[in-house]
């Protein structure tokens, strides 16, 4: 089955620090791929996503992710931390094996950003 | 962006009773809704999906009679929990698409709802 490993439930930055969270994803098919964030007891926010066009793909908040066919994976980036990123994220994927109507989430990374 | 709407934010029932929880998608036409589950420190787990019109396709393992879905009209989804019981407890969220004009068409997610059985 379609499916997206995160690794790493909690990863801890300093403010000004690179942010990198990683996804792989298994398919033999490239599916669309997607991150979103969530806030505390609050809905997800989409923070970008790859529809095969663009491997890099730039989001909202300076995250960038790219798609690396070779490695099946979609880590998410941010050059510098800002205190305001701790958050939840998740990365999903759609498409695919798993067709086109069901969003499949990984479990999930908790940003830890420190002073 | 297009906003989805959830209600209540939280809501807080005695075991055996039903609640309802409202979807809305606020400016645009939802042809699909979903139905998420998120316990506490986890990722979300989809419930079922709707399209507009027709009966909801529910995931394995999640008891349809249980959770009755209600996709009536282009803009309202609704989730009723029926004879809740305390492991109902957890955070419901819903999430809307268009999908005319076919293409990969983002999917909206509302606020959440913090369901809470005693």
């Amino acid at each position: 089955a379609q499916s997206v490993t995160q690794l790493g439930s909690h990863v801890s930055v300093s403010e000004g620090a690179l942010v990198l969270l990683r996804c792989n994803y298994s398919s033999s098919v490239p599916p669309y791929l997607f991150w979103y964030v969530q806030y505390p007891n609050q809905g997800l926010q989409l923070l970008l996503k790859y529809t095969s066009a663009a491997t890099l793909v730039k989001g909202i908040n300076g995250f960038e992710a790219e798609f690396k066919k070779s490695e099946t994976s979609f880590h998410l980036t941010k050059p510098s931390a800002h205190m305001s990123d701790a958050a939840e994220y998740f990365c999903a994927v759609r498409g695919g094996n798993t067709g086109f109507q069901k969003l499949v989430f990984g479990t999930g990374t908790r940003l830890l950003v420190s002073p | 962006g297009a906003v989805v709407s959830q209600h209540p934010s939280r809501v807080i029932c005695k075991s055996g009773t039903s609640v309802k929880i409202e979807c809305r998608s606020l400016d645009f036409q939802a042809t699909t809704m979903f139905w998420y589950r998120q316990f506490p420190k986890q990722s979300l787990m989809l419930m079922a999906t709707s399209n507009e019109g027709s009966k909801a396709t529910y995931e394995q393992g999640v008891e349809k009679d249980k959770f009755l879905i209600n996709h009536a009209s282009l803009t309202l989804s609704t989730l009723t929990v029926t004879s809740a019981h305390p492991e109902d407890s957890s955070f419901y969220i819903c999430s809307a698409r268009d999908n005319v004009g076919g293409g990969i068409r983002e999917q909206y997610f509302g606020p959440g709802t913090r369901l809470t059985v005693t």
